[in-house]
Order: structure tokens, then sequence, then C-alpha cells
């Protein structure tokens, strides 16, 4: 069954860092998201993208915050200068179209020190 | 009023029992309801999809959303250890992305 996945599964960085956090969606799906999830908190999200642009994005998608997908297959997530309060598990999603069900990676668990 | 409630649990029940799982929300536009389950630390696994109104049945998961009420249920029948994880709730407005409640934490003792 095809699946979404994220690389890498963990990530520890220092405060000031740039990260890029990868993902490869479903191969014919079409809307590609990032949430996060906060020890503890609700899953957020963060931004969608569809048609090699940025469809939405919430308030936590500031400037510090940018997505890209350099080629047909990964979709990536960069946080320029991270900050103590990125440390969350990012998850990326993507659907077949957007209304339909969304399909989650497994996440990449952020630490930042 | 949070968008979406879910009451955080953990919730204990022995193997064999039927659960229930409940979440309301606030968004009378919300048209599109999912439960996901979620593993600690893994990613969420798409369990039940509907759309709108009414029941959805998969084996032992039986999914209900009552709009009139803004509510919605998931049942799990002749519960396993093995669903002993945090489920979430998650809707959406048409194309809008999903808001997820807090998940319940479901612990099914053998």
């Amino acid at each position: 069954e095809p699946e979404v996945t994220q690389t890498p599964s963990h990530q520890v960085t220092q405060m000031g860092q740039e990260v890029i956090l990868r993902c490869v969606p479903i191969s014919n799906h079409l809307y590609f998201y990032w949430y996060r999830q906060i020890l503890g908190q609700k899953v957020e999200f963060l931004v969608s993208f569809y048609n090699n642009e940025i469809s939405e994005k919430s308030e936590i998608f500031d400037d510090q915050f940018s997505v890209e997908r350099p080629d047909g297959s990964n979709f990536t997530l960069k946080i320029r200068s991270t900050k103590l309060e990125d440390s969350a598990m990012y998850f990326c999603a993507s659907s077949a179209q957007g209304k339909e069900t969304q399909y989650f990676g497994p996440g990449t668990r952020l630490l930042v020190l | 009023q949070k968008e979406v409630e879910q009451d955080p649990g953990p919730l204990s029940v022995p193997e064999g029992a039927i659960v229930s799982l409940n979440c309301t929300y606030s968004n009378s536009a919300f048209q599109y309801f999912m439960w996901y389950r979620q593993y600690s630390r893994k990613g969420p696994e798409l369990l039940m999809y509907t759309y709108s109104s009414g029941n959805k049945e998969d084996g032992r998961f039986t999914a209900q959303v009552d709009k009139s009420s803004k509510y919605i249920s998931l049942f799990i029948r002749d519960s396993q250890p093995s669903d002993s994880a945090t489920y979430l709730c998650a809707m959406r407005a048409g194309n809008t992305p999903l808001v997820f409640g807090k998940g319940t934490r479901l612990s099914v003792i053998a």
C-alpha cells in the first residue's frame, strides 16, 4: 500500500540553525500539507501546497518557514532560524484531491537546543 | 469556545468491551469528519472518513456524525489490546485545513 515517507525520523539542532525536513508524498497525490504536534498538544496545520504554490497557511507559518517541491517526488519544509519553541513532531500529509482524505507520514521529531 | 473539543482521557477498558469516543465542534461549516489512530511517537493513521451526517461501519469500527448536535462518535466493538492508542478526531469544511481534537488516549487491558 502506498504511503507517505519522511526523513529524517529525528533531528537535533542548535537554536538559530536552519533545518530541512523532507517528505515523499504518495505518488499520484496532488495536495501536500505540513502539520506539527508539540508534545502533549493538538496536531496543528502549518501549510498546504498545490500546483507548486502555497494554497493556505496558518499563523504559525511565519517568515521563518518555507516549503518547496524541488522535484517530482520530494516536498520539503525549511525552518530558517530555529527557535526552542519549534521543537515538535512535524508531519507531512498528502491527498489525491483537496477534498479527499489526507494520509500522514510517520513524522520527524525535531528537537531544538 | 474551542473549535473541536475532545476528552483527552485516559480511557481504560477491559478487552472485549465496546468503546465510545466522542468529539464536539462549534463550526457548522464542517462537512468532512475523520478519525485517526495514533500510536506513541507515530503519525496519525486514518481509520474512518465520513461526509456529512450519518453512520459508517468498517469491521469493528463505526463512525457516527450528528450535524444537528455538532457531535461525532467512534465506536469500537470487541476491543483488543492492539487498539490501545490515541484516537484523534479531525474535521474540515470543504477544501480547508484539517482541524484536530486533542485526542483521547485509550488503553485496552487484556
